[in-house]
């Protein structure tokens, strides 16, 4: 079955340590995105990519780094200059109908620093 | 700037009861309008979506949403609820940024079904 998958579920992490959390997607979907989702606060935008090799930061991308080298994959980097990193973590793709958005979402990984 | 607003932060109903979430959306814009929903340490499912023409969309699990553009409403509704809705519903509209197309998310709303 097509769809996005996320890992690891849970991580925690040591404060000062980078983390890389993976998203993977079989959908063949251009666009992949991720967000960050703390409790009363929804989803917020941090970064997104439309093409391979290409990406742009979204509302609150200071702290986190990403890459594109494959279609299929788009992993998110926590470093340690991200004050607050504890929180769960969407990875999304994207289908145009009609020129707009329907994302896809994995089922996220809940980083904790310890 | 495009934005969602979810005035209710969490609403409890009784199973069989009626149910209305309410969604408004600043967009200057023809919108593009998502419910999604998300069950406890899950990712998000679309419910529905509204693009253009008919303003009543039905989506998945008896879900219905109208489109009100003289109020920016975006409400959703189900005539009777489950137990097994109870999650947090999310509010999207869909804008443009940089070219490219983003969702906007509202805080959300949570919903807990009495037995």
């Amino acid at each position: 079955d097509g769809g996005i998958t996320q890992s690891p579920k849970y991580l925690f992490r040591k404060e000062g340590q980078n983390v890389t959390l993976s998203c993977e997607q079989n959908l063949n979907h251009d666009a992949m995105y991720w967000y960050r989702q703390d409790p009363g606060q929804g989803l917020r935008l941090i970064y997104y990519s439309q093409i391979v090799n290409d990406f742009q930061k979204g509302d609150i991308a200071e702290g986190y780094s990403v890459s594109r080298e494959k279609k299929e994959s788009f992993p998110l980097t926590v470093t340690s200059a991200q004050k607050n990193p504890t929180a769960f973590y969407l990875c999304a793709s994207r289908v145009v109908f009609t020129g707009a958005n329907v994302l896809t979402f994995g089922a996220g990984s809940r980083l904790t620093v310890l | 700037a495009q934005s969602v607003t979810q005035p209710d932060i969490h609403i409890t109903v009784s199973e069989g009861a009626s149910l209305e979430l309410r969604c408004n959306y600043s967009y200057g814009a023809t919108p593009y309008l998502f419910w999604y929903v998300q069950s406890p340490g899950q990712g998000l499912q679309l419910l529905l979506k509204y693009f253009s023409g008919d303003t009543l969309v039905q989506g998945i699990k008896g879900f219905e949403a109208e489109f009100k553009r003289s109020q920016s409403s975006f409400n959703l509704r189900k005539p009777s609820v489950h137990w097994s809705d109870a999650a947090e519903y999310f509010c999207a509209v869909g804008a443009r940024l940089q070219g490219a197309q983003k969702l906007v998310f509202g805080q959300g709303t949570r919903l807990t079904i009495n037995p």
